[in-house]
């Protein structure tokens, strides 16, 4: 079955600090991946996605991610937070092209950011 | 504008008593999402419809049920039979197509306490 591990439960960091949030899946073929984030009282949003080509995929409000497929992971980075960073951030993946098939979600890794 | 929209905002039930939480949607997307999030577990899928008249079990369906009469509506029933499920309720929608890529879009959620 296919699955999504998300290596940190809770980061804490100091503005101006670079993030990197951890995501492996396990899922031999082609895959669609996201990172999703909740910030406090809002929607589930997305922060960027990969299909397919250049494997560094940028996202909104700076975010970029690095899809690295011998290693399975698609990873989070962040140069500088800001404390509006502060949030709950989920990995998913859609395995193949199968239209409107269900997304499998991380357990999510909260972000908390001090000014 | 274009969204989707989940009511209530917070609901509470009694045990035993089953309750219906509303998604609708405007973005004329052909499939829909209802995921339950509990702390530390991510984003749990309980069903999913790829077209009107036809869904499917997620990973937690027991204790649930779904119908998909209209393309932009999918309610979730919350069964006596389902032992704990007081939790946060998730609708989404994505178009479906293979060029969509599953991308998901959320709505804000139902907060169900079950006293």
């Amino acid at each position: 079955a296919q699955s999504v591990s998300q290596h940190n439960h809770h980061v804490i960091l100091s503005e101006a600090a670079s993030l990197e949030l951890g995501c492996n899946y396990s899922y031999g073929g082609t895959v669609n991946l996201f990172w999703y984030v909740q910030y406090p009282g809002q929607h589930l949003q997305l922060l960027l996605k990969y299909f397919s080509g250049d494997p560094l995929v940028k996202g909104i409000k700076g975010f970029e991610a690095e899809f690295i497929k011998s290693k399975f992971s698609f990873n989070l980075r962040k140069p500088s937070v800001q404390w509006s960073d502060t949030a709950e951030y989920f990995c998913a993946v859609n395995a193949g092209h199968q239209a409107g098939t269900a997304l499998i979600f991380g357990k999510g890794t909260t972000l908390s950011v001090s000014s | 504008d274009g969204g989707i929209t989940q009511s209530p905002k917070y609901l509470f039930r009694k045990e035993g008593q089953n309750v219906t939480l509303s998604c609708e949607q405007n973005l004329n997307h052909d499939a829909m999402y209802w995921y339950r999030q509990d702390p530390g577990q991510g984003l749990r899928l309980i069903y999913y419809s790829q077209i009107v008249n036809d869904f499917q079990k997620g990973d937690i369906a027991e204790g649930y049920s779904v119908s998909r009469e209209k393309k932009e509506s999918f309610p979730l029933t919350v069964t006596s039979a389902q032992k704990n499920p007081t939790a946060f309720y998730l609708c989404a929608s994505s178009t479906g197509t293979y060029q969509s890529y599953n991308e998901q879009f959320f709505g804000p959620g139902t907060r169900l306490t079950v006293l």
